[in-house]
This record gives C-alpha cells, structure tokens and sequence, in this order.
C-alpha cells in the first residue's frame, strides 16, 4: 500500500526566515506530486505539481519554490517567509498515468509566521 | 476557468437527522468530481470519484451523485463521527490538477 509522509507536522518561524518543508510517498514509483496550502476555514490552493524528476509546474507566483530531487521526494521552500506565508500546507500523491489522477493527501504541515 | 461552490458553508444536524451537501461546478469538459472528508488539523481523506452525469457511488452513511452542473452527498442517520468538513473538487478533461470549493462544516449532534 502507499503512504505519504510530511514533516515537519508544525513549524513557527519568524518573518525573514527560510523554509524547508519535505514529503515523501512510499509504495509507487513515478508519482503525480502536488503542493497545496489551504487557508483557515478555506478551500485548498494548488501551488505547485510535477510529473517527474525535475520537473515543476506553479500554480500560483509567490515567494516560495518547489524541488523533485528524487522520484518520491517533493520539497517546498522560501528563501525568506513572510506573514502572509503562515497556513496549513499539504503534500499530495497521484498515479499520473491512470486515466483519472485521484489524488491522495498528507498528514500536512501547520506553518506559523511571526 | 473551473469554479466549484459548495452549500451550505455550515451544516448542523441532530443524530439520524438525515440531508444533503451541494457542489456546484462549472468545467469545460469535466475529467472526475471528487469529495473528501477533512477531520480538524488533518489532511484530507479521499472519498468518492464520480467520472460522469447520472453516476452514484455509495460507502457506509454517505451516497455522492451527479448530475451536468452539480454532486450532492447525501447523509443518511448521521452520527458524531460524521463530524467533519466535506470538500467538492473538479478535474477537467486538459489536465490533472483539482479546483476545490471550500468545504461544508457538518457537525452532527448526539
């Protein structure tokens, strides 16, 4: 079976500061990898997929960047947070290659800038 | 561009009060409907996907639908632990990324 794993679960960070947030799927290879942040109370945003090593798509210009080093490994990142960055992020997997690209969520990571 | 709205934004009910979640979508060429459950803190849980009008799908309480322009999830005797907040999301026939609506708060009271 397949399982996504995000850490870290929460994280405070000052203004200024960088970040570095990492999901990993086990139990597929070649996965769909998606970054959505989600707003209190608020639907999901997609921010960033890719579709393979390397390869990055963004949804959404920001400060933050995304990075597919290894084929189950998805990293989110800024150089430098700003208030407006603080949300509940969410890492999610699909199979790509399957007619229907159902997509399956992470525990998530809580981010607080202060 | 894809648009998903989802009514009522807040829903309470008494234990085996049963009723129904509305997405309303709007998609050039619909791929798949997908709801997902979303427990306080958590990431989301898949549910259903519904691929085209006329489709139903059903698991335990719940029963999703579809129509050309909208999905119900209907509840039928909820319970507590159906507490949760239930998202809509479209995927178009061009691509893979999902549009959500932002979610209907059940809260189901013993």
């Amino acid at each position: 079976s397949q399982t996504i794993h995000q850490w870290p679960a929460t994280l405070v960070q000052p203004v200024g500061s960088p970040l570095s947030l990492e999901c990993t799927v086990e139990g597929t290879s070649n996965p769909n990898l998606y970054w959505y942040r989600q707003a209190a109370g608020r639907g999901l945003q997609l921010l960033f997929y890719s579709v393979g090593i390397g390869q990055i798509s963004s949804e959404v210009p920001q400060n933050l960047s995304a990075s597919r080093p290894q084929d189950r490994q998805f990293i989110l990142s800024s150089k430098k947070l700003l208030l407006s960055d603080s949300g509940f992020y969410l890492c999610a997997w699909g199979w790509g290659r399957s007619s229907t690209d159902t997509q399956y969520f992470g525990p998530g990571t809580r981010l607080t800038v202060l | 561009e894809d648009q998903v709205t989802q009514s009522p934004e807040a829903l309470r009910l008494q234990e085996g009060e049963s009723s129904s979640l509305n997405c309303s979508y709007t998609v050039s060429g619909l791929r798949g409907l997908f709801w997902y459950r979303q427990d306080p803190g958590k990431g989301p849980e898949f549910l259903f996907t519904l691929y085209s009008a006329g489709e139903e799908k059903e698991k335990e309480r719940l029963k999703a639908t579809l129509t050309k322009k909208e999905s119900f999830l209907h509840i039928t005797a909820p319970k507590p632990e159906d507490s949760a907040t239930y998202l809509c999301a479209v995927q178009e026939t061009s691509g893979s990324r999902l549009t959500f609506g932002e979610g209907t708060q059940l809260t189901v009271n013993p």
